[in-house]
């Protein structure tokens, strides 16, 4: 059981560039979630989805678009990278129905130059 | 809105020591609250969680109690081993409707147990 699976694990982009994260879960649950983790911020939610084809803005969600045509993958994108996005990237899934334990990728590390 | 509080870090410990985080919270209504834990380099686990007022999680030694009228959730740990040497957060997720998986979390606090 594969549960959330988050890639790459590591990336570096200059200014401007843009690239997607993606993030794929294999336990059939109904809600997703970006957070991103910067020092002395804990996480914080940037996008969300409550089933394929539904999403909503978190408490950080300039310069980030996601989309959700699967119950499985949920991805991020960065249209133009700036050095602010550096951070810490995790995604998360939710079965939803009254069970609120959140399942969480190993991450991914963005460095923008 | 929602938020968490976590104790100001990092904390530093022998083994054997006692361990308490403190986190306390604000939100509306009857939150779920939980303690995730990360282990350097991966992802986050969930350690713990409590889904009403007085339920006690408790997991690998590690305990918290839903306290609704000091609005808290501390974290304790009678005996800490150097592998609980880790980030700890402490978050909610409101209850109902789009709110289920939307965590909001403290800062988190980093713990270093030695030998």
């Amino acid at each position: 059981n594969a549960g959330v699976t988050q890639t790459p694990k590591f990336q570096v982009l200059k200014t401007g560039q843009s690239m997607t994260l993606q993030c794929a879960q294999d336990m059939n649950h109904e809600y997703m979630s970006w957070y991103r983790q910067d020092p002395g911020m804990g996480l914080r939610l940037i996008h969300y989805s409550v089933g394929a084809g539904i999403t909503d803005q978190g408490e950080v969600p300039n310069g980030y678009n996601v989309s959700r045509s699967t119950t499985e993958d949920f991805p991020l994108r960065l249209l133009s990278a700036a050095p602010s996005q550096t951070s810490v990237y995790f995604c998360a899934s939710t079965l939803g129905g009254g069970n609120t334990e959140a399942f969480f990728g190993q991450g991914t590390r963005l460095t923008v130059v | 809105g929602n938020s968490v509080t976590q104790m100001e870090g990092p904390v530093t410990l022998s083994e054997e020591a006692f361990l308490t985080i403190n986190c306390t919270y604000t939100a509306t209504g009857y939150p779920s609250l939980f303690w995730y834990v990360q282990y350097p380099g991966e992802g986050l686990q969930l350690l713990l969680k409590a889904t009403k007022a007085d339920d006690k999680g408790s997991n690998k030694g590690f305990e918290a109690t839903y306290r609704k009228e000091t609005t808290s959730f501390h974290l304790e740990k009678g005996s800490v081993q150097v592998s609980d040497s880790a980030v700890y957060f402490c978050a909610l997720s409101a209850r109902g409707g789009t709110s289920y998986g939307k965590l909001t979390f403290g800062q988190g606090t980093i713990l270093t147990v030695h030998p």
